[in-house]
């Protein structure tokens, strides 16, 4: 069965700095990766996915991924943090056949400080 | 273009009334997809329609969940009769056609209190 792990349920940084949001997947087949964000009383909106071929993926808002088989991780960044940035991010893997579903990790809340 | 419709987007009721949840996917989406989101969790799959066919209903609670895709455009999920841990977000997503890494566009969901 594939899985989604994100430690810890909230990052505080600040406006400016470094976004970093850790993800590890286990997967039994090569997976497809994405990461989704979610702003309060919204649905989730797609900001990136890995499908094949290039392992670092950008994506909307200024965030890339990169994917790292030999860690089995997916880590999301984005350099300068904008307090529009607020919100909570899941990483979700989708494998094929039998693992074909998405499976979502528990997501993480970000914080901006001015 | 419009993005998948939900609705109602609140609902509070009582336990053991019935509730029904609507979603109107993305024009053209042949998959639609009913999730479960616990507070503090991430979505989890009850439903994968692939136009009218229910595909994958194994995670659906079958003894008081229901759920349809008439024409296979809109779906209705039912919950009869309703527990105070079915409390959660309903979100209904929509895909163009389910396979690989089709990306999958979520409703804003509907946020179900029983009391």
């Amino acid at each position: 069965a594939q899985s989604v792990t994100q430690l810890g349920s909230h990052v505080s940084v600040s406006e400016g700095a470094l976004v970093l949001l850790r993800c590890n997947y286990s997967s039994s087949v090569p997976p497809y990766l994405f990461w989704y964000v979610q702003y309060p009383n919204q649905g989730l909106q797609l900001l990136l996915k890995y499908t094949t071929g290039a392992t670092l993926v950008k994506g909307i808002n200024g965030f890339e991924a990169e994917f790292k088989k030999s860690e089995t991780s997916f880590h999301l960044t984005k350099p300068s943090a904008h307090m529009s940035d607020a919100a909570e991010y899941f990483c979700a893997v989708r494998g094929t056949g039998a693992n074909s579903k998405l499976t979502f990790g528990k997501g993480i809340t970000l914080s901006v400080r001015p | 273009e419009a993005g998948v419709v939900q609705s109602p987007r609140y609902k509070i009721i009582e336990k053991k009334q019935p509730v029904a949840f609507w979603c109107n996917p993305i024009s053209g989406h042949n998959t639609l997809y009913w999730y479960l989101q616990n507070l503090g969790q991430g979505p989890e799959l009850l439903i994968r329609y692939e136009n009218e066919e229910a595909v994958d209903d194994s995670q659906l609670p079958k003894d008081r969940f229901s759920a349809e895709r008439l024409k296979g455009v809109d779906s209705t999920l039912k919950i009869q009769p309703a527990e105070l841990g079915d409390s959660a977000v309903y979100l209904c997503a929509s895909s163009l056609d389910g396979m690989g890494a089709d990306t999958q566009y979520f409703g804003p969901g509907t946020r179900l209190t029983v009391l």
